[in-house]
């Protein structure tokens, strides 16, 4: 299986602490996309970097790319109990034609 | 932003009957839609790539004559559970890949399906 995986599991934190997830994965890739999802929900996209990028930001939300590590992480800073949610990486494999595998995921809890 | 809408969000069927789940883009056209499935607290799985006017392909280990695929318009996509069984109870989602081609994918809201 080409399945990414994420750590940790599950994150509990304090609002305003910052949170960050990692994910691993396995063959080349074309970019790594992080997605957001509420419980029983659909996915939301959150951010994309393509391999040749190291590092993207988009608001309170920073993502980094080690291809040498095969690696990713995902940052949120300033957290907000709106944040509770299941974050997952998603990978586009070299080759895989547009399919994105999604990392086992982590849900991160943010307490008042 | 571009909106995929997925009905119905929750079915409940007795076994043996078949289900039809649609997924919509309502604000582009779609040349291509994803169909996953979700257990609870798991990560999503790919079942099948769904292709405008082609045949869908399918996973690995994905039955084709259990979970049809019609995409029949550039804009619509089904997933029909043929024969429902209580173990293919799960929350399924659609995507789908915007015409420019960013890689970015939308998602539908999830079809929560319980077989009876």
């Amino acid at each position: 299986s080409q399945q990414g995986e994420e750590d940790p599991q599950a994150l509990s934190i304090q609002e305003g602490e910052n949170a960050t997830m990692n994910c691993s994965y396995k063959t080349s890739i074309n970019n790594l996309q992080w997605y957001r999802q509420n419980s029983g929900r659909g996915l939301v996209h959150l951010i994309l970097i393509r391999s040749n990028e190291r590092e993207k930001h988009s608001g309170r939300l920073r993502v980094t790319l080690d291809t040498s590590k095969k690696s990713s992480s995902l940052l949120i800073t300033a957290s907000r109990a709106a944040d509770t949610a299941s974050y997952f990486c998603a990978t586009e494999y070299t080759g895989g034609g547009n399919k994105l595998t999604f990392g086992t995921g982590t849900q991160l809890k943010v307490e008042l | 932003g571009a909106v995929v809408s997925q009905h119905p969000s929750r079915v409940i069927c007795k076994s043996g009957t078949s289900v039809k789940i649609e997924c919509r883009s309502l604000d582009f056209q779609a040349t291509t839609m994803f169909w996953y499935r979700q257990f609870p607290k798991q990560s999503l799985m790919l079942m099948a790539t769904s292709n405008e006017g082609s045949k869908a392909t399918y996973e690995q280990g994905v039955e084709k004559d259990k979970f049809l695929i019609n995409h029949a318009s550039l804009t619509l996509s089904t997933l029909t559970v043929t024969s429902a069984h209580p173990e293919d109870s799960s929350f399924y989602i659609c995507s789908a890949q915007g015409t420019e081609n960013t890689g970015e994918l939308f998602f539908g809201e999830g079809s929560r399906l319980t077989v009876l």
